[in-house]
């Protein structure tokens, strides 16, 4: 039971380029989130799913895109990379029945210069 | 709007003392409130919540937090501190404008635990 993992562990883009984030969690979780986490202000929502098939726009949305193909993955894309996107990128799960719990994956440090 | 504050950025205690971490809340309703733990280099642990019940809640790794109405705080705290317990600490509450299970995280508070 691996929980929830992230590709890649790091990566550097060049601005302007184009990168996919892949979250893949093995607990039949139906929701699924993106946050990126910037020093001193905490981990900020970029997109979730509530299910296969279905995203939505959290927090902070703007320059990135999210897809759920299929209900252990979530992939978070960037499609013209920007400084402003350096951070610290983290999905998560958890499940329906509302007990709020969400299981983090080891995060992905993404560099645009 | 629902928020979590957490007012001190750092926190310094050596071990074996007691230490506390700070948390003030603002919500409509009564309040969902977690902790969470990310060691370095590591994704974020849930530690412990706060549904309904009791006031105190016990959590992992000694952990506890006291919820308290009348000044809307979730406080963590330990009887004794461990070196190992220096990570960075981050309160949330339930976002319940969302049945996604969505919460909201404050900014973190980093606790230092000196021999």
């Amino acid at each position: 039971n691996a929980g929830v993992t992230q590709t890649p562990k790091f990566r550097v883009l060049k601005t302007g380029q184009s990168m996919t984030l892949l979250c893949a969690q093995d607990m039949n979780h139906e929701y699924m989130y993106w946050y990126r986490q910037d020093p001193g202000m905490g981990l900020r929502l970029i997109h979730y799913s509530v299910g296969e098939g279905t995203t939505a726009k959290g927090e902070v949305p703007d320059g990135y895109n999210v897809s759920r193909l299929k209900k252990q993955n979530f992939l978070l894309g960037l499609e013209s990379a920007a400084p402003s996107q350096t951070s610290v990128y983290f999905c998560a799960s958890s499940s329906w029945t509302g007990n709020y719990e969400q299981y983090f994956g080891p995060g992905t440090r993404l560099t645009v210069t | 709007a629902q928020s979590v504050a957490q007012p001190e950025d750092q926190v310094n205690v050596a071990e074996g003392n007691p230490l506390t971490v700070k948390c003030t809340y603002s919500v409509s309703g009564n309040p969902y409130l977690f902790w969470y733990v990310q060691y370095p280099n590591r994704g974020l642990q849930f530690l412990l919540k706060y549904i309904t019940g009791d006031n105190l809640v016990k959590g992992s790794y000694g952990f506890e937090a006291e919820f308290n109405k009348s000044q809307t705080s979730f406080h963590l705290k330990k009887p004794s501190a461990l070196v190992s317990d220096s990570a960075l600490y981050f309160c949330a509450v339930r976002d319940i404008t969302s049945s996604a299970s969505k919460i909201i995280f404050g900014s973190g508070t980093r606790l230092s635990i000196r021999p």
